[in-house]
């Protein structure tokens, strides 16, 4: 059974530091790995999405990395904002059926 | 562009009441998802639809029913409701699989 752990839990920092979100799978036979990003009472939004054959994608600010022989992806957020405050999902796409397995997020807030 | 439009938002239930949770997508998308998202866990996927009139259980599918008559709507009908359903439900909708998912802003359900 896929496995999906992000670490940190909570992270707080100063506004314009760069920062790092990790995000770890025990399943290497994956399809593809999803950031989204969800605001307090409201759906989910995605970020990146990198297929199992890329390195990482990039959007702006936003690097997402993807290691598959080790299970790991990481997600780059340069010059942080306050308005990037917000928890990141990351969700690991299967090479058979239909369901992301999502890990728990890493809820972030940035300081002014 | 609405994208993917869930009813409620809000609702509390008594324990044994049913009701339908609505999701409607406008981008003519094939695939359609609902999710539950417990306090601190990661979303679990409860069915899915690869186009109208398929269906099929996910990961967390008892107690709840599903059905997809038009490519537009998906709603998740929950029988005898008990304390254990209470969560946030996400209605999720993509072109093909393994592309990015798009969201609603979820349901937030509790049954006492």
């Amino acid at each position: 059974k896929q496995e999906v752990t992000q670490i940190p839990a909570a992270l707080s920092v100063p506004e314009g530091e760069n920062l790092v979100l990790n995000c770890s799978f025990t399943d290497s036979a994956i399809y593809n790995l999803q950031w989204f990003r969800q605001d307090p009472g409201k759906g989910l939004t995605s970020l990146l999405l990198i297929q199992s054959s890329q390195r990482e994608q990039t959007s702006g600010r936003l690097n997402a990395s993807l290691d598959k022989s080790s299970g790991r992806s990481t997600l780059y957020i340069a010059a942080s904002q306050p308005g990037d405050s917000a928890t990141y999902l990351c969700a690991v796409g299967r090479n058979s059926g239909y369901a992301l397995n999502f890990g728990k997020g890493t809820s972030l807030l940035v300081t002014p | 562009n609405a994208g993917v439009t869930q009813t409620p938002k809000f609702r509390i239930l008594k324990i044994g009441q049913s009701m339908t949770l609505q999701c409607t997508q406008d981008m003519n998308h094939n695939y359609m998802y609902w999710y539950r998202q417990d306090p601190g866990m990661g979303l679990k996927l409860i069915y899915y639809s690869v186009g109208a009139g398929i269906t099929d259980k996910g990961e967390v599918p008892n107690g709840y029913n599903v059905s997809r008559s038009t490519t537009e709507d998906f709603p998740l009908r929950l029988e005898l409701a008990a304390p254990s359903q209470t969560s946030v439900y996400f209605c999720a909708s993509s072109g093909q699989i393994h592309q990015p998912q798009h969201f609603g802003d979820g349901t937030r359900l509790s049954i006492l």
